[in-house]
């Protein structure tokens, strides 16, 4: 079926740590991942994406990471920030229409 | 930077009602969506649109929802009948005409509270 889940709903780390954010995805298929940061009261921000014929990404201090043997999904931010206190949602593509498949969430909470 | 723009931020209606939100995608965008956010849940996608007619709608978009692009700027979503359960954040998002480009565009989204 479509689905993508998060392994975990909130995640806390220090000023300057380096964050991961994990994300499992079922449909084998998908070509296509992307992560969105929310915060409150805000819509989906884009953050990064990876198409299924890459397994590493990279963007200013963040990184997606792709594993399709295991269908897993993961963001790392480097040197954490009180800015990056968030949600953070990843993203599948659907099929060839272009829906995006949302995850459930993790809030990303940085302690200063 | 160009930016999905929608309005109102925040509407309140009764059950029953009508209600229109409103969407300006970025300019030279040519797909068009409709998502929801039900409080502390996931993105939900509703409805896709692309060259004057719905792509692919989700089992959530049944015949209260509508979608329609009146002029060369604004696309609505149309709930004909709101019920309680429609009360969420709809966000609109838009995506460019770029092949192969899939990033989706969102809008910072209407709060609908059905009482």
């Amino acid at each position: 079926g479509e689905s993508v889940g998060l392994h975990l709903p909130t995640l806390s780390v220090q000023e300057g740590d380096n964050s991961i954010i994990n994300c499992a995805y079922s449909n084998s298929a998908s070509d296509y991942f992307i992560w969105y940061k929310q915060e409150s009261g805000k819509g989906p921000q884009f953050i990064i994406d990876i198409r299924s014929n890459m397994d590493k990404r990279q963007g200013q201090r963040v990184t997606v990471l792709l594993n399709k043997t295991v269908k897993h999904l993961s963001l790392q931010i480097a040197a954490t920030q009180p800015g990056d206190s968030a949600v953070y949602f990843c993203a599948e593509r659907g099929n060839q229409g272009g829906k995006l498949i949302f995850g459930q969430g993790t809030e990303l909470s940085v302690k200063p | 930077e160009p930016e999905v723009t929608q309005t109102p931020s925040h509407q309140v209606t009764q059950m029953g009602q009508e209600v229109i939100l409103r969407c300006v995608p970025i300019s030279n965008h040519l797909y068009f969506y409709w998502y929801r956010q039900i409080l502390g849940q996931k993105v939900e996608f509703l409805v896709s649109f692309y060259n004057n007619e719905i792509s692919e709608k989700s089992e959530i978009f049944d015949d209260q929802f509508s979608v329609e692009r009146p002029d060369g700027s604004n696309f609505t979503l149309k709930i004909r009948s709101t019920k309680l359960e429609d009360s969420a954040m709809y966000f609109c998002a838009s995506s460019p005409p770029t092949l192969g480009s899939y990033e989706q565009y969102f809008g910072p989204g209407t709060r609908l509270t059905v009482t």
